[in-house]
């Protein structure tokens, strides 16, 4: 089952900017992940956020959570036409191990 | 490098067979591998838990005389679509982490997209 929603499904914008995807979630998660995947690959994970932080950074990447809005959200900065991808969230309930996710962020980076 | 190998890439077969698709960890042990199956501009949908030495854990919906899962060992999964039709056709995909638990991100393997005519 589909863990919650993200948003917005797609995003076309110009090299340089800055990119925001959402994420929102029903459960109560022990962590939070953001992965990437190119047309036709397997997920490549960029940041794991526990339920007791609230932002975490990893070179362009920042990701928020709001535990009590039960939402995240994926900023890259200074976007390249590299960035270009799907964008996945995806919890881990309390005391499981699979992941949930959501239905994804298309991104497109126009050089 | 790659730490999730995943086999084959591609698959084209008749509709009727059977299609085994092979998961490796390459340099970790996984007692816990997880299978994934995702349609066209979707999200991933798990499909079932391979745990090493027992039986898979499925999801809602998967059945198991369908989709056989086999663990043996701590670095292989396999997968196996039995008697494949077209609507069997999709992207398939497993990870595995290197510690287990729900505290370690996923390596994921490259996929294998099958397409049964």
């Amino acid at each position: 089952s589909q863990q919650g929603e993200e948003d917005p499904q797609a995003l076309s914008i110009q090299e340089g900017e800055n990119a925001t995807m959402n994420c929102s979630y029903k459960t109560s998660i022990n962590n939070l992940q953001w992965y990437r995947q190119n047309s036709g690959r397997g997920l490549v994970h960029l940041i794991l956020i526990r339920s007791n932080e609230r932002e975490k950074h990893s070179g362009r990447l920042r990701v928020t959570l709001d535990t009590s809005k039960k939402s995240s959200s994926l900023l890259i900065t200074a976007s390249r036409a590299a960035d270009t991808a799907s964008y996945f969230c995806a919890t881990v309930d309390q005391g499981a191990q699979k992941l949930v996710f959501g239905q994804g962020t298309r991104l497109t980076i126009n050089p | 490098g790659a730490v999730v190998s995943q086999h084959p890439s591609r698959v084209i077969c008749k509709s009727g067979t059977s299609v085994k698709i092979e998961c490796r960890s390459l340099d970790f042990q996984a007692t816990t591998m997880f299978w994934y199956r995702q349609f066209p501009k979707k999200s991933l949908m798990l499909m079932a838990t391979s745990n090493e030495g027992s039986k898979a854990t499925y999801e809602q919906g998967v059945e198991k005389d369908k989709f056989l899962i086999n663990h043996a060992s701590l670095t292989l999964s396999t997968l196996t679509v039995t008697s494949a039709h077209p609507e069997d056709s999709s992207f398939y995909i497993c990870s595995a982490s290197r510690q287990g638990g729900g505290n370690q991100p996923q390596h994921f393997g490259d996929g294998t997209r099958l397409s049964i005519l």
